[in-house]
């Protein structure tokens, strides 16, 4: 049963703290999304890959945001410094036609 | 861009009864429309969808419209039961390639009465 991993499934950082998140897509799937999810904000997509290289990143903050896949099974979103509004949780998916999502990460920022 | 609007944002129905959300996209060129059901603690999983070239879909309980002319879909869900119980997501794609993004709308979460 194929499926997308993220890892860690829960993080609680200080402000100030660089934090990394990590996902594993779908074996043969060649897009993976970063989606932030809040109550209020519903899914925020804040970057995605195709084939490793980035598509769009324009709903992600660039000055302390960066996203990369270093390689084909491992995409990471990391936050440096982090800041309380960062809380979320953080999903990624991977898609070929249908699009898929890991269970998230949830992060804590105090 | 694309936009998708969905309504109602809450929804509580009798066990055993009928559920309907609705959703309109704005971009004509959109031609595919997933539906994604998010359970407490889980990420938003696909749970039907439906291409431009086809009015509707079911899978057992559940099933989907479209209306192209009027740019509105709708999810059904019939005979509730309470594992129904959970925060759905209709969605608008242009589908080009596997690279297309999926727009989503704002989220309906569904309360299913005993």
């Amino acid at each position: 049963d194929a499926r997308v991993t993220q890892t860690p499934r829960h993080k609680v950082t200080e402000m100030g703290q660089e934090v990394t998140m990590r996902c594993q897509p779908i074996l043969g799937h060649n897009t993976v999304f970063w989606y932030r999810q809040t109550m209020m904000q519903g899914l925020e997509l804040l970057a995605y890959f195709r084939n490793r290289a980035p598509l769009d990143d324009s709903g992600m903050p660039k000055d302390r945001f960066s996203a990369e896949m270093p390689d084909a099974t491992l995409a990471t979103l990391k936050i440096q410094p982090s800041e309380p509004r960062d809380s979320a949780v953080y999903f990624c998916a991977s898609q070929s036609y249908e699009q898929y999502f890991g269970p998230g990460t949830r992060l804590t920022v105090t | 861009g694309e936009n998708v609007e969905q309504h109602p944002s809450t929804l509580s129905v009798q066990e055993g009864d009928s559920a309907v959300i609705k959703c309109t996209y704005s971009d004509s060129a959109s031609n595919y429309f997933p539906w994604y059901k998010q359970e407490l603690g889980k990420g938003p999983q696909l749970i039907i969808d439906i291409r431009s070239n086809v009015g509707e879909k079911k899978d057992q309980r559940i099933a989907v419209t479209l209306n192209k002319t009027a740019k509105h879909f709708s999810l059904h869900i019939t005979e509730t039961q309470p594992e129904d119980s959970a925060v759905y997501f209709c969605a608008a794609s242009i589908r080009y390639s596997s690279a297309s993004k999926i727009i989503f709308g704002s989220g309906t979460r569904l309360s299913i009465r005993p």
